[in-house]
This record gives structure tokens, C-alpha cells and sequence, in this order.
């Protein structure tokens, strides 16, 4: 079966860290760009990072540059998402997802099921 | 930065209704434009991508098009499954990726 499994959210003060990790299964990781998408609560989907098929390209949106850096293993099938100095305003479900391509500015045909993120004091 | 917009923000229609969702973007963008349905408490699904090609597995009754600035998402027959948001996706090296607000659609 293909699928994303992402794993480590969890409830964080502000200014504290946290690093989410994506599995993959059933699909062939290494060729397709991946991207971390977020959706807080009754809001829309924001695109907070992207990497390409072999790292060699990788994207932030302004809201978490500086704070966030993303990365992938390959031979782990797994993309992974560095949180730093987390704010209330990152609360959210983060989702990875699977670029229809190798590059990481795609559409996206595959969704995880995502891992919640709140930042609270 | 090129910003996205959807309209109607939400619409409610009957059953076997053509529903129209248009997707504008404040520059053009070629065709690099994808809908996403996501039904509540549900993960986003890809649709529609290049603005008009349907991903496989996807009802025909869904139908892009467009190009440059102005896109829509057809729904030709709604059927009671299609209650859900709608989403507009630019993607680009050169543009970045946004998704648009979303239109709401109730049966």
C-alpha cells in the first residue's frame, strides 16, 4: 500500500523545538520531490517547505525561514522537519507530501494523514 | 509574490448541479495550477493538475481549465460525495507554491 506515515508532534512551548519525521512505503521515495504542507485548525493549507528528489534543491516559505530546515534519507525512505524557535502561530497539523515530479514545486499526489503541532505555554 | 484567489468562498448547490470555482492569480502563471478536494477531518486529494489533466482515479465529472491568470474547477453533476473545500494550488521554480483560500461546498 502506498503511504506517508509522519510522526513526532507533539505540544511545545514557545521558542522550544521539535522534528517531525515522514516514512514512506510502497512508493518509490527517491525519485519524486517532497513537501511539508501545514493546516492549522479550520484554516487552509499553507506550503512550508520543499526539497527535491535528491536534496539538491531545497525551499522554505518566509513565514519559517531561519527556523525550519528539512532534509531526506533516501535509503530511509523518510523526510524529515527540523522545528526551531516555534512560535503559537506554527500550531498546526503538518502534512508531508509526495511531488507528482523530482522536483519539490509541484502538485502533490500523495498525502500523509498528519501530526499535530501546538505551540502553548 | 504572486497571490491566489478563489470565488465563491463558499456556495451551496443541489444534487446533479453544474458547479463553477474559479481560481485567479495576480500574475500569470502558465498552467501551473492544481485542485485539491479535502472532505472534513480527510487529507487533502489531488484532482486536477497542469490545470486540466485529471488524476487517475478521479471522477469525469471533475474538469479543469485555464491558463495565465484565470482557472476553473468544473463539478458537472454534483454528487452528494463532492460536499467538501475545494483548493487551488500555484506551483513553480520560478513562482514558489501557494494554495488559494478554498471554496466551500454544502450540498
Amino acid at each position: 500500500e502506498v503511504q506517508l506515515v509522519e510522526s513526532g508532534g507533539a505540544v511545545v512551548r514557545p521558542g522550544g523545538s521539535l522534528r517531525l519525521s515522514c516514512a514512506a512505503s510502497g512508493i518509490t521515495f527517491d525519485e519524486h520531490g517532497m513537501s511539508w504542507v501545514r493546516q492549522a485548525p479550520g484554516k487552509g493549507l499553507e506550503w512550508v517547505s520543499g526539497i527535491d528528489w535528491n536534496g539538491g534543491t531545497i525551499g522554505y516559505a518566509d513565514s519559517v525561514k531561519g527556523r525550519f530546515t528539512i532534509s531526506r534519507d533516501n535509503a530511509k525512505n523518510s523526510l524529515y522537519l527540523q522545528m526551531n524557535s516555534l512560535r503559537a502561530e506554527d500550531t498546526a497539523f503538518y502534512y508531508c507530501a509526495r511531488a507528482v515530479t523530482s522536483a519539490m514545486r509541484d502538485a502533490y499526489d500523495i498525502w500523509g494523514q498528519g501530526t499535530m503541532v501546538t505551540v502553548s505555554s | 509574490d504572486i497571490q491566489m484567489t478563489q470565488s465563491p468562498s463558499s456556495l451551496s448547490a443541489s444534487v446533479g448541479d453544474r458547479v463553477t470555482i474559479t481560481c485567479r492569480a495576480s500574475q500569470g502563471i502558465s498552467n501551473y495550477l492544481a485542485w485539491y478536494q479535502q472532505k472534513p477531518g480527510k487529507v487533502p486529494k489531488l484532482l486536477i493538475y497542469a490545470a486540466s489533466t485529471l488524476q487517475s482515479g478521479v471522477p469525469s465529472r471533475f474538469s479543469g481549465s485555464g491558463s495565465g491568470t484565470d482557472f476553473t474547477l468544473t463539478i458537472s453533476s454534483l454528487q452528494p460525495e463532492d460536499v467538501a473545500t475545494y483548493y487551488c494550488q500555484k506551483f513553480n521554480r520560478d513562482l514558489g507554491v501557494t494554495f488559494g483560500p478554498g471554496t466551500k461546498v454544502d450540498i
